[in-house]
């Protein structure tokens, strides 16, 4: 079991359609990020969450951090081509700088 | 670019034989962290070292080991090598040691097994 559960794990949709994929936990988290890796790429930094509620923006892509700090959303509005590839939450698993990766949301946008 | 250098980016070896992986963490990121990837078991953390020092551990197997040397590149060898280390190796850096750092994460190398 993992401390980070994703969901769901795989999404297949077509462009314009929008999305929300979940980040779980059990646990507190002090901060949470979401990166999106691509095929033979490692993953890149989206964002980073760090107070209860808090939402952030950028373009199409809307994060929330759950207010308990156990949980993170990512909608994506309007899904194009380029949004394709997996998305995963991390946080810090605990006094360190330690990221525990969730195990990801496989997405593919469809033209 | 990123700006964390890992090389190679692929290597195939047989089994029982050692490789070493490198990392050159982002300009002025003082941590690297080592991460392994297979479809299976996701992002698993091996280890982090910190301005030379080690920091942190997770699952790694006594027949790997790392080092980061004073100009902060690092080394990740992996010895008697099996079939199932076959995977992804990621080298992670950020600036600094504590929370709230986020990760720059380089190409990583494919190790094939064979």
């Amino acid at each position: 079991t993992q401390l980070l559960e994703q969901s769901p794990q795989f999404l297949s949709i077509q462009e314009g359609e929008n999305l929300t994929v979940y980040c779980n936990s059990s646990s507190v988290f002090s901060s949470l990020q979401w990166y999106r890796q691509e095929p033979g790429e490692g993953p890149v930094l989206l964002v980073t969450v760090v107070t209860g509620g808090e939402v952030k923006k950028l373009k199409r892509l809307t994060f929330q951090f759950g207010d308990a700090r156990k949980d993170s959303s990512l909608h994506i509005t309007a899904a194009q081509p380029g949004d394709t590839g997996l998305y995963l939450c991390a946080g810090p698993k605990n006094a360190g700088n330690m990221l525990t990766f969730g195990g990801g949301t496989r997405l593919m946008v469809k033209p | 670019d990123s700006g964390v250098t890992q090389t190679p980016k692929h290597l195939i070896t047989a089994t029982g034989q050692r490789v070493t992986l490198r990392c050159s963490p982002r300009s002025g990121d003082l941590s690297v962290y080592w991460y392994q990837q297979s479809l299976d078991q996701g992002l698993q953390f091996l280890i982090q070292y910190y301005n030379g020092e080690e920091r942190a551990k997770g699952n790694i197997l006594e027949r790997f080991s790392a080092q980061q040397f004073p100009d902060l590149h690092s080394e990740l060898n992996l010895s008697s090598l099996e079939l199932g280390d076959s995977a992804l190796y990621f080298c992670a850096s950020s600036v600094g040691g504590g929370q709230g750092y986020g990760y720059t994460f380089g190409s990583g190398t494919r190790l094939t097994v064979v």
